[in-house]
């Protein structure tokens, strides 16, 4: 299994609600990421997940709150959405530590705040 | 810092012709990853071709191939044989550190497309 899943592909949530994206991987990466991406810009890295331990939060706002249970699975939890947090969301995953190591992409998660 | 700089927002190319998309790069950590990634309409991002930094030869993956000027701190994407398919933007990346995960960095993209 060479993926990174994600769910759902698309979700429209209102200001007040509270959803989660999901991300899941089967290749015993030990480092997932999230990232958000705007139209015709590139992605921009929100997170990120070493042996399930948080490594790198790139100044997030509170309202984006990352959690990885285990070693395959890693969730964005949201809450109190602005519209222009309406992007598209990103997880990746890759080997920590190794040899020219690749990130391996889902498909994305296109939010769209109302 | 690190820094990806890509220059063409917008290239076009007749089919079957190739094409050079470039990507410069900025960094002080002598070892450092470069990659080149696919996005299609649909989202997904499409791993393309790997370049380390202390590899000597240019990395090749099928019609990619990747054009590492390391001197001039260029990793430039030459895609032969150009197909309707490959329309899509196309982002150049890089991440400081050969032998460990961590943050991936993309410059501004390209959006190819290919004319019939």
């Amino acid at each position: 299994d060479t993926e990174v899943t994600q769910t759902p592909k698309h979700l429209v949530m209102g200001m007040t609600n509270k959803k989660s994206l999901k991300c899941e991987q089967h290749m015993g990466h030990r480092a997932m990421y999230w990232y958000k991406q705007k139209a015709k810009k590139p992605p921009e890295l929100m997170f990120v997940y070493s042996y399930e331990k948080l490594s790198i939060n790139e100044s997030v706002p509170s309202r984006f709150s990352p959690e990885c249970p285990n070693s395959s699975l890693l969730n964005l939890h949201l809450h109190a959405l602005q519209p222009e947090d309406s992007a598209l969301y990103l997880c990746a995953s890759s080997q920590d530590w190794g040899r020219d190591i690749v990130y391996t992409f889902g498909s994305g998660t296109r939010l769209t705040v109302v | 810092a690190q820094k990806i700089t890509q220059t063409q927002p917008g290239m076009f190319v007749q089919e079957k012709e190739a094409v050079t998309l470039d990507c410069t790069y900025d960094t002080s950590d002598p070892s450092y990853g470069l990659f080149w990634y696919k996005q299609p309409s649909s989202g997904e991002m499409i791993f393309l071709i790997y370049q380390g930094s202390y590899d000597q030869q240019n990395a090749t993956e099928g019609r990619y191939s990747l054009n590492f000027q390391k001197a001039r701190k260029s990793a430039n994407l030459v895609i032969s044989a150009s197909q309707l398919g490959d329309s899509a933007m196309y982002f150049c990346a890089m991440r400081e550190g050969l032998n460990q995960g961590g943050k991936l960095i993309f410059g501004q993209g390209t959006e190819l497309s290919v004319k019939p």
